[in-house]
């Protein structure tokens, strides 16, 4: 099945430092989605991506989908401590019919020290 | 709104025993589903629904029962638990937009098996 590999596995930054982590897979998705989930809560959706080569921002945060559509990557500007968390990356291939598979990677732990 | 709402938040359960976990949605969304979430795997889809009365399985079934009788609720059943059932629990549900399912996150049940 598909496979998101999603690095760094975990970041220490100080605060007031960019952040950017990413996404790679050898399959090729439609859609690209990115969550955060703050400790002791589920994942909240970021920003989602359609287009190869889209380029979205919210806020201090920007991700785009890859060209060949097989990668994806999330910037932070500027961190402050409440961007703690893990980020997920995840994505949508197509699995026939009117049906989608959706896939997540392992989560991108940040620490963001003040 | 109150969006997905998950209880118990916290359970301690002994090993044999069954429980129910509850998931509820406000958003007459159609599409409903669980994951796991344990240390270092992300999170893996348990089971799924496409509507009232239609369920499917995901990545890791074995263990947990779901029905769908209601639009609006998703139970997840452990029929005898086992201390690999570990874990914190998330539901979801979501609407689809441009073909894709973006889903929303329940705030998670802890459950200890012991």
């Amino acid at each position: 099945g598909q496979q998101l590999n999603q690095s760094p596995q975990s970041m220490f930054i100080q605060e007031g430092e960019d952040v950017s982590m990413n996404c790679t897979s050898s399959s090729i998705f439609n859609t690209w989605l990115w969550y955060k989930q703050d400790p002791g809560e589920g994942p909240v959706l970021l920003i989602a991506l359609y287009k190869a080569g889209e380029l979205t921002s919210n806020g201090r945060l920007t991700a785009q989908f890859g060209i060949t559509r097989k990668d994806s990557f999330l910037n932070i500007s500027a961190s402050i401590p409440s961007d703690v968390g893990i980020y997920f990356c995840a994505g949508h291939t197509y699995s026939g019919g009117s049906n989608y598979k959706l896939t997540f990677g392992k989560g991108t732990l940040l620490t963001v020290n003040p | 709104n109150a969006g997905v709402t998950q209880t118990p938040k916290f359970q301690v359960l002994k090993t044999g025993q069954s429980m129910t976990l509850q998931c509820a949605q406000d958003m007459n969304h159609e599409y409903m589903s669980w994951y796991r979430q344990d240390p270092g795997m992300g999170l893996r889809l348990i089971h799924y629904s496409v509507g009232a009365g239609i369920t499917d399985q995901g990545e890791v079934p074995n263990g947990y029962n779901v029905s769908r009788s209601t639009t609006e609720d998703f139970p997840l059943r452990l029929l005898s638990a086992a201390p690999s059932q570990t874990s914190v629990y998330f539901c979801a549900s979501s609407y689809s937009s441009n073909g894709a399912n973006v889903l929303t996150f329940g705030a998670g049940s802890r459950l200890t098996v012991l």
